[in-house]
Parts: C-alpha cells; sequence; structure tokens
C-alpha cells in the first residue's frame, strides 16, 4: 500500500518552461489536494478536487492548472515556470472532503532559474 | 494576522522531556483540528485528529483543543530522539471549506540524547 505517490521527486526548470507534477493515491479517496510549501509561509493550497470531475481553486492558484483525471490521480501543470514558483509541492488525499484527515505524499522539490 | 498562528521555535529538549506544543487560530468556524508531524525532505504525516473542544490521547501524544481560547495544543511524554521533526498545527471549518485545512508554520522540535 504506496498511500499518495508523487513524481517526480526534484526537478530544476528555466523560467518559461512547462510541466506537470504527477499524483496518484491507492487509498480510494475521494478528495485530492495540491499544496506547497516555502520557509516561512507554510503549507499553502493551490487546488483541490473534492470528487472525481470537480476541481476548485485554494490560498494561491495563480499560474497553475490542475486534472483530475480519474478517482486516483491528480495531476498539476504549470505553464510557464516563474522563480516564484520555487517550491516544495505536496499532494495530498482524504477520504471525504471537509471531515477527513490529509495523507499526503513525499513532496516534489522544484527549482525554476 | 494568520489565521493560525505556530511559534517556529525551535525548540531544543533533553530525551525524556515532557514536550508542550502550541498554536492559536483566529477563525471561530474551525471545527476540526490537526497536528501533522515532518521529518525533513518527508511529507507531513497525521499525528493526531480531533473534533471540537476537548482531549484526546494516544500513547505518548495528547493533544488538546480549548475552542473557548482558540488554542491548540500537542503534549508528547517521554520524548525521544525519534521525535525530533518539524510539527504543523492546522484547523479546518469543515462543511463546505471541504479540504482547506489552515496550517501553522510548524515548529522544529530536536530531542537531543
Amino acid at each position: 500500500n504506496a498511500g499518495v505517490t508523487q513524481t517526480p521527486k526534484f526537478q530544476v526548470l528555466k523560467t518559461g518552461q512547462s510541466m506537470t507534477l504527477q499524483c496518484a493515491q491507492d487509498m480510494n479517496h475521494n478528495s485530492m489536494y495540491w499544496y506547497r510549501q516555502d520557509p516561512g509561509m507554510g503549507l499553502r493550497l493551490i487546488y483541490y478536487s473534492a470528487s472525481e470531475g470537480t476541481t476548485d481553486k485554494g490560498e494561491v492558484p495563480n499560474g497553475y492548472n490542475v486534472s483530475r483525471l480519474n478517482k486516483r490521480e491528480f495531476s498539476l501543470r504549470l505553464e510557464s515556470a516563474a522563480p516564484s514558483q520555487t517550491s516544495v509541492y505536496f499532494c495530498a488525499s482524504s477520504e471525504e472532503a471537509g471531515v477527513s484527515p490529509l495523507h499526503f505524499g513525499n513532496g516534489t522539490r522544484l527549482t525554476v532559474t | 494576522q494568520k489565521e493560525v498562528e505556530q511559534d517556529p521555535g525551535p525548540l531544543s529538549v533533553p530525551e525524556g522531556a515532557i514536550v508542550s506544543l502550541n498554536c492559536t487560530y483566529s477563525n471561530s468556524a474551525f471545527q476540526y483540528f490537526m497536528w501533522y508531524r515532518q521529518y525533513s525532505r518527508k511529507g507531513p504525516e497525521l499525528l493526531m485528529y480531533t473534533y471540537s473542544s476537548g482531549n484526546k490521547e494516544d500513547g505518548r501524544f495528547t493533544a488538546q483543543v480549548d475552542k473557548s481560547s482558540k488554542y491548540i495544543s500537542l503534549f508528547i511524554r517521554d520524548s525521544q530522539p525519534s521525535d525530533s521533526a518539524t510539527y504543523l498545527c492546522a484547523a479546518n471549518a469543515g462543511g463546505t471549506s471541504y479540504g482547506k485545512l489552515t496550517f501553522g508554520q510548524g515548529t522544529i522540535l530536536t530531542v537531543h540524547p
């Protein structure tokens, strides 16, 4: 039982490049989330998907897009990377949105130069 | 003002000490409270999950929520070097706020032998 799996673990991009961060969960959870973690700022919600087929903006959605591919998979896309998007990105899932605790992956460390 | 405030520390204690970690929050709609532990270069791992006010105990860990004073605490008894990590408190209003967990900045704890 892997839980929440994120790929890649590390990535370096140049300004303006694009990339997609992948996330998959094997816990049959309905809800999935993308957070970013920055020093001094804590964890901030980028986008979430309360259930398959729905996505909504979180606290810091600008510069990102998401796709809930199916119940297991939730991807985060950076269309034109900027240095301000250098961060550690965490995907999480929960059984039900709003009442269940979140289970996190081990993160993708992204550097944009 | 952040909705959830947490002293970032760092906090250093000797092995066997009782550790007290604290957060305050400002949103009176918060009903669900969590503590996560995060080891270096790993994702946050759920430690404790409580609903509304009261205490919850799990082994060496006790979580307390006092909604009247908007105060969240985590106590670690007989602390061990393996408890060295960053501890994050989080809160959620539930219902339509979905997984919009609001996190504190995290407290870095070191337990030295």
